[in-house]
């Protein structure tokens, strides 16, 4: 069965301080893709950052970057200097090359503190 | 340039009724997915649309379809409504139908009674 877990239901940071969110996931595909969603209160989900699965170099965004860990399926995502705005839900997801359909994790709650 | 949006943001239906739920996808997006969110829970796959043709659905029963029009726009239609069907139901848009970057509404939040 295809999976995504997020073994973290909440997290909490401080203000400009590192925080980092875990994520497995299980496939028998070699080639896919991985993805970080951020879903504020609002709603609204955004793309956080994005990793394709044959790529040995992790993804990097501004002040979002992930350790993927292929062998051992696993995907993490590290946020630098965090920001109130990054206050949100976190998602884990992949999808299947060629494909849109996104298999999501149950998700992470960060808070962050002043 | 316009994001997606969604219609209603919000409605209540009984047990038994059919709802529509509309989608305006990105400039220039010509794939649209609809994903559920049940409370607490991580998004799932519905189906996608690509130049008005179903091309992927995932593990929801027949009574769940859609309709993509020629300006790309979208709906989502639910017959017999029921209570599990209560949910946020999201529209996503894509320049592509193979990248997984998508591009989101704010959804619409269906109760069920």
């Amino acid at each position: 069965a295809q999976t995504v877990t997020q073994s973290q239901p909440e997290m909490s940071v401080q203000e400009a301080e590192t925080v980092t969110l875990s994520c497995t996931y299980d496939t028998s595909e070699s080639d896919y893709y991985l993805f970080w969603y951020k879903q504020p209160p609002s709603r609204q989900m955004i793309l956080v950052i994005r990793q394709e699965a044959y790529k040995q170099q992790n993804a990097t965004e501004n002040r979002f970057s992930v350790n993927f860990q292929k062998a051992a399926k696993s995907f993490s995502l590290k946020i630098s200097d965090s920001q109130l705005g990054d206050a949100a839900m976190y998602f884990c997801a992949y999808s299947v090359g060629g494909y849109n359909k996104l298999i999501f994790g149950a998700g992470t709650r960060l808070a962050v503190h002043p | 340039e316009t994001g997606v949006t969604q219609s209603p943001t919000h409605l209540i239906k009984t047990r038994g009724q059919q709802v529509t739920l509309r989608c305006s996808s990105q400039s220039g997006h010509n794939t649209v997915s609809w994903y559920q969110q049940a409370l607490g829970q991580g998004p799932q796959f519905i189906f996608q649309y690509y130049r008005e043709e179903e091309n992927g659905r995932g593990n929801f029963p027949p009574r769940f379809s859609g309709l993509q029009f020629p300006n790309y726009s979208s709906e989502l239609n639910v017959n017999a409504l029921e209570l599990d069907d209560s949910a946020l139901y999201l529209c996503a848009s894509s320049p592509r139908t193979d990248t997984g970057e998508l591009f989101f509404g704010e959804g619409s939040r269906l109760t069920v009674l």
